[in-house]
């Protein structure tokens, strides 16, 4: 059974950081693009950073530069989004998802962690 | 890239046909992807490669487009099609999602 496992969402101040983690099981892990992507309350969704598969190259989206870190354990099959300088513009559900085996889109979701910036 | 998606809501009754239209602000060639989301879970890959149907899809969802304009149909609407659809491409970096088409029943 295909698992991702997302977790480390909760209640947050704002300047605070946060570390989420996403545990995949059921299908290969290293060789695939990683995603994580954020849906803020009654919004769409929003990309914020992938790291993949082969080179482990990295990018970020304009709200996740110079803030937030992603990574990777190929032998945890987990990837991480560390978090930093968190405002309430960062609440929302958070996502991780594998690329799909003949695209970099990903294919494979979580079921996602909230993570909530509030004073 | 922008992503824009038209129309923000589209009311159909089932059985009906569906059109959403996706627009890129620059080519993306065909590196476009369709996502059904229902309310509480977690967006459903249905499209790749623009025309593409992921494993599982059901026929009556198809993709078509290239560049800069897409079109997702949805033929003979079921009650599980009601949902939110969006556009995503990714041709390049940053990837970026279109705002979103609501799909409701008529």
């Amino acid at each position: 059974e295909v698992q991702l496992v997302e977790s480390g969402g909760g209640l947050v101040k704002p300047g605070g950081s946060l570390r989420l983690s996403c545990v995949v099981s059921g299908i290969t892990f290293k060789d695939y693009g990683m995603n994580w992507v954020r849906q803020t309350p009654g919004k769409g969704l929003e990309w914020v950073s992938t790291i993949t598969g082969s080179k482990n190259y990295i990018f970020y989206g304009e709200s996740a530069k110079g803030r937030f870190t992603i990574s990777r354990d190929n032998a945890k099959n987990s990837v991480y989004l560390q978090m930093n300088s968190l405002t309430a513009d960062d609440t929302g559900v958070y996502y991780c998802a594998r690329d799909h085996d003949m695209a970099t889109i990903g294919y494979y979701w979580g079921q996602g962690t909230l993570v909530t910036v509030s004073s | 890239v922008l992503m824009t998606q038209s129309p923000a809501t589209l009311s159909v009754s089932p059985g009906e046909r569906a059109t959403l239209s996706c627009r890129a602000s620059q080519s993306v060639g065909n590196n476009l992807g369709w996502y059904q989301q229902k309310p509480g879970l977690a967006p459903r890959l249905l499209i790749y490669g623009a025309s593409t149907r992921a494993t599982g899809v059901p026929a009556r969802f198809s993709g078509s487009g290239s560049g800069t304009e897409f079109t997702l149909t949805i033929t003979g609407l079921q009650s599980e099609d009601f949902a939110v659809y969006y556009c995503q491409h990714y041709n390049n970096w940053p990837r970026a999602f279109g705002p979103g088409t609501k799909v409701e029943i008529k």
